[in-house]
Parts: structure tokens; C-alpha cells; sequence
């Protein structure tokens, strides 16, 4: 079936500290991946996407790139603000329209 | 914008209540989902449907119910509430057509069973 495992957390980091979050997954056949996040008390909203392999997704000063070799989606940020605590969350989607997502990590910036 | 509303953001219910939350979408979206979201588990897929009056059991459709009898509003029904079912509860939308799946999501219900 398909699954993505995405690194535990919490984390904390401070600010302007370099973020990355791991993510793999395993999928029959060739998914779209997608990082979506949640900011407090709010429901969940696409931070960006990757359709095949070695493309990369960008938004936010956030970035992860499609390894088709290595099945993972990590994402990455240079250097994280304290409005950029949220729970992040990988997913993956094949042509039947349903996602399926990681466990999420909460990240926590202190200023 | 898409905008996909949820009917309350908090709900406390008794065990052994017939408990509604409603989604509406404002984009004529063909396809509506049900999530719960629970700490370490992520989202899970409760029911799917992909036009009015079609749905579809996702991974954990056990104790839940939906309806969908216009296009814009998805309803999840819980017959008999338990305790079991307390957890936040996420509605999406997606049209049909999409190239990569990207769904929208509603704010989100926090409903506490006692």
C-alpha cells in the first residue's frame, strides 16, 4: 500500500537556524508529494508540491525536491522565523484523488 | 479563493449522542473528504465522495456516516458517539480534473466526547 514516514519531532530550533524535516514514502506507482502545514488553531494549507521526480517545490523560503531514487520529499528552510512554528505535514496522492499523509512533526522556533 | 467552511470549530457531545458536522465549499468542487487527525497518527480518511450522493469508505469509516445531498455541503454523522471519537475533524475539497491532487481544507472541528 502506500505510506509516508515523515521524521518525529517535536522540534525546536531558534531563529534563523536551518530547518529540514525528513520524509519517504512508498507508493505503487508515481505519486504527486506535498508539504502541507498547520499553523495554530487553523486547519491545514498547502506549503507547495512536486509532480515526478526531481522536480522541486518552493513557497515561503520552504524547499523540497522529488527523489524518485531515494522515494523521499524532505523539506528544507534556510532560516526559520518564529511565524513559520506549525505542524508539518508530508503526503503523497496517486491518480485516485485521496492523500495519504505522515504523522506530522511540530516544529516550535524560539526567538 | 476556495473556501471550505466547517459548522463549529469546537463541539463537546455526551457518549450515545447522534453528533452532525457539517462542511460546505464554495467552489463547486465534485470531490469532499473527512478526516480525523489524532497526534502521531497524522490524518486518516474517514469517507470520500466524489459527487452528490456517492461516497466511499476511506481507511477508518467505523462508527461514522456521511451525506452528501448538494454538491457544496458534506456531512459527517456519528450515530453514537464514544468517547474514542474525541479528535479534531478536517473537511477537504478538490475538483475534479486536478493534475496533482491538492486539496483544500476546511478550518477544522475539535469535538470532546464525555
Amino acid at each position: 500500500g502506500n505510506s509516508v514516514t515523515q521524521m518525529e519531532g517535536p522540534v525546536t530550533l531558534s531563529e534563523e537556524a536551518f530547518l529540514t524535516i525528513n520524509c519517504t514514502y512508498t507508493a505503487t506507482g508515481y505519486p504527486s508529494l506535498f508539504w502541507y502545514v498547520q499553523y495554530p488553531g487553523e486547519g491545514l494549507q498547502l506549503l507547495l508540491k512536486a509532480t515526478k521526480a526531481d522536480d522541486k517545490g518552493s513557497n515561503k523560503g520552504f524547499e523540497a525536491t522529488y527523489r524518485k531514487e531515494t522515494t523521499s520529499f524532505h523539506l528544507e528552510k534556510g532560516s526559520v522565523q518564529v511565524s513559520d512554528s506549525a505542524v508539518y505535514f508530508c503526503a503523497l496522492s496517486l491518480n485516485d484523488y485521496k492523500l495519504s499523509f505522515g504523522a506530522g512533526t511540530t516544529v516550535t522556533v524560539r526567538a | 479563493d476556495v473556501k471550505v467552511t466547517q459548522s463549529s470549530r469546537y463541539l463537546v457531545k455526551r457518549t450515545g449522542e447522534k453528533v452532525f458536522l457539517e462542511c460546505v465549499q464554495d467552489m463547486d468542487h465534485e470531490n469532499m473528504f473527512w478526516y480525523r487527525q489524532d497526534p502521531g497518527l497524522g490524518l486518516r480518511l474517514i469517507y470520500f465522495s466524489y459527487d452528490v450522493k456517492m461516497k466511499e469508505k476511506g481507511d477508518i469509516p467505523e462508527g461514522y456516516s456521511v451525506s452528501r445531498e448538494k454538491k457544496e455541503r458534506f456531512s459527517l454523522i456519528l450515530e453514537s458517539a464514544s468517547t474514542n471519537q474525541t479528535s479534531m475533524y478536517l473537511c477537504a475539497s478538490l475538483p475534479t480534473g486536478t493534475p496533482d491532487g491538492t486539496q483544500y481544507f476546511g478550518p477544522g472541528t475539535r469535538l470532546l466526547v464525555l
